[in-house]
């Protein structure tokens, strides 16, 4: 069964640090890896996708997400966090073969001054 | 902005009050879904429409009917609902959903309250 898990309900970071949401996955074929942010009050905005080739995919402000097919993992990345990043991050995948996407819990995210 | 709109932003109803959630997406997109946001858990499908017609009903209950009278608009029909239906019902758009790779365009939500 597809599945997602995103281990961790809240991320603590310092402004200026670098930060890490983490998500893994289970699919049965080749996955279609998604991440959402959703900020206070406001539906979700696509922040990036992997679909093939390049293992490191760059998205809208400044952030990043590496796909790792040998731990099944799409981590979210910034080098430098900052107060207006926090919001609630949603890792999200789909096989080739299901048009459903299959939503993680969420992570909320706290960049602190 | 997204290119999708939802109204209205907040609905407070009674278990015996009919409402309708209205969605309506500015992008050209083929298929619309409804899914349903409670606190600290997935998202979940509700319905999807790919030009117009139901393809997917992930065994909603039938107090929340559905209507796509075209490709932009979705309503979402209320009817004798409970209190766990609270939650925020957020309508989505896409391209083509048979294409696994396209993402999907969220409105802001409902915040939907049952007394």
């Amino acid at each position: 069964a597809q599945s997602v898990a995103q281990p961790e309900d809240q991320v603590n970071v310092a402004e200026g640090n670098p930060l890490t949401v983490k998500c893994t996955y289970s699919v049965s074929g080749n996955p279609y890896l998604f991440w959402y942010v959703q900020y206070p009050n406001r539906g979700l905005q696509f922040l990036l996708k992997y679909i093939t080739g390049d293992n490191l995919v760059k998205g809208s402000y400044g952030f990043e997400a590496e796909f790792n097919k040998s731990q099944t993992s799409f981590h979210l990345k910034k080098p430098s966090a900052l107060v207006s990043d926090s919001a609630l991050y949603f890792c999200a995948v789909r096989d080739g073969s299901n048009y459903q996407l299959i939503w993680g819990a969420g992570t909320k995210l706290i960049i602190k001054p | 902005e997204t290119g999708v709109t939802q109204t209205p932003r907040h609905l407070v109803m009674g278990m015996t009050n009919k409402k309708s959630l209205k969605c309506e997406q500015h992008l050209g997109h083929n298929a619309m879904y409804w899914y349903k946001q409670s606190a600290k858990k997935p998202l979940e499908l509700m319905f999807v429409y790919n030009f117009k017609e139901q393809t997917e009903n992930n065994s909603v209950p039938s107090r929340f009917s559905p209507e796509c009278p075209n490709s932009s608009h979705l309503f979402l029909h209320l009817h004798t609902l409970q209190p766990e239906d609270s939650a925020l019902y957020l309508c989505a758009s896409s391209q083509d959903p048979g294409l696994s790779y396209n993402e999907q365009f969220f409105g802001p939500g409902t915040r939907l309250t049952v007394l």
